[in-house]
């Protein structure tokens, strides 16, 4: 079956204490996404990556680190959360988004959700 | 930058009736992508609709269609006959050009009611 998984679904931690959320999908798409969802706010992009070795900020990366050591594979770290990091995460992945820099908008399929809070 | 508007937060239907969501964006991009996403309880993000806008016919999805105006930067979603399984939240979302992000707005909470 086609899909993103996140884990954990839910966690709750300390300040201060790291954490990783992994997120790993099976339809050996180029594009992984993070974003937070915050009521009010809607989705917001924390990271993105086009390809393995490739990643770029999106609207929020303070206090967030990503890597794409595999295309499968696209962990979200918090190195020293923070009671404002408390919040819904959601990894997502799609096609190529972009082909030597055009914009494919291809649609994005999300994983679960991560329900985090930072104490 | 992008920026995605969702003017209501709320909104609610009786259900077998249809709803009509707003959607306003901004951007100096010639050629985006716009879609809906929906959120029911579960919390998982699936896709409703989505839009390029290069094509002028409005796209749709058997009870969803949306009503699309470039010029106006506006995307609404209309829901046709209602059922209770539609209530849910649903964010529309824009992507563009050369940049490769994605944008949502606020949401809107719908509720159909029996």
């Amino acid at each position: 079956e086609a899909q993103v998984t996140q884990n954990p679904r839910y966690l709750i931690t300390v300040t201060g204490k790291k954490l990783t959320v992994t997120c790993s999908q099976n339809m050996n798409h180029e594009y992984m996404s993070w974003y937070r969802q915050d009521p009010g706010l809607g989705l917001r992009q924390i990271y993105y990556s086009m390809n393995v070795e490739v990643t770029d900020k999106g609207d929020v990366p303070e206090g967030y680190k990503v890597s794409r050591k595999e295309k499968r594979n696209f962990p979200l770290i918090l190195e020293s959360p923070s009671p404002n990091q408390t919040s819904l995460y959601f990894c997502a992945s799609s096609l190529l988004m972009g082909l030597a820099g055009g914009n494919k908008g291809d649609t994005q399929y999300f994983g679960p959700g991560t329900r985090l809070t930072v104490l | 930058a992008q920026t995605v508007t969702q003017s209501q937060p709320e909104m609610s239907v009786q259900e077998a009736e249809t709803v009509t969501l707003s959607c306003t964006y901004d951007t100096s991009e010639s050629n985006y992508y716009l879609f809906w996403y929906k959120q029911p309880p579960s919390r998982q993000m699936i896709l409703v609709i989505r839009q390029e806008a290069y094509k002028q016919q409005n796209a749709t999805e058997n009870r969803f269609s949306v009503n699309f105006q470039k010029a106006a930067k506006s995307f609404s979603l209309k829901i046709s006959d209602s059922q209770l399984g539609d209530t849910a939240m649903y964010f529309c979302a824009f992507t563009g050009g050369n940049n490769n992000d994605m944008r949502f707005g606020a949401g809107t909470r719908l509720t159909v009611k029996p």
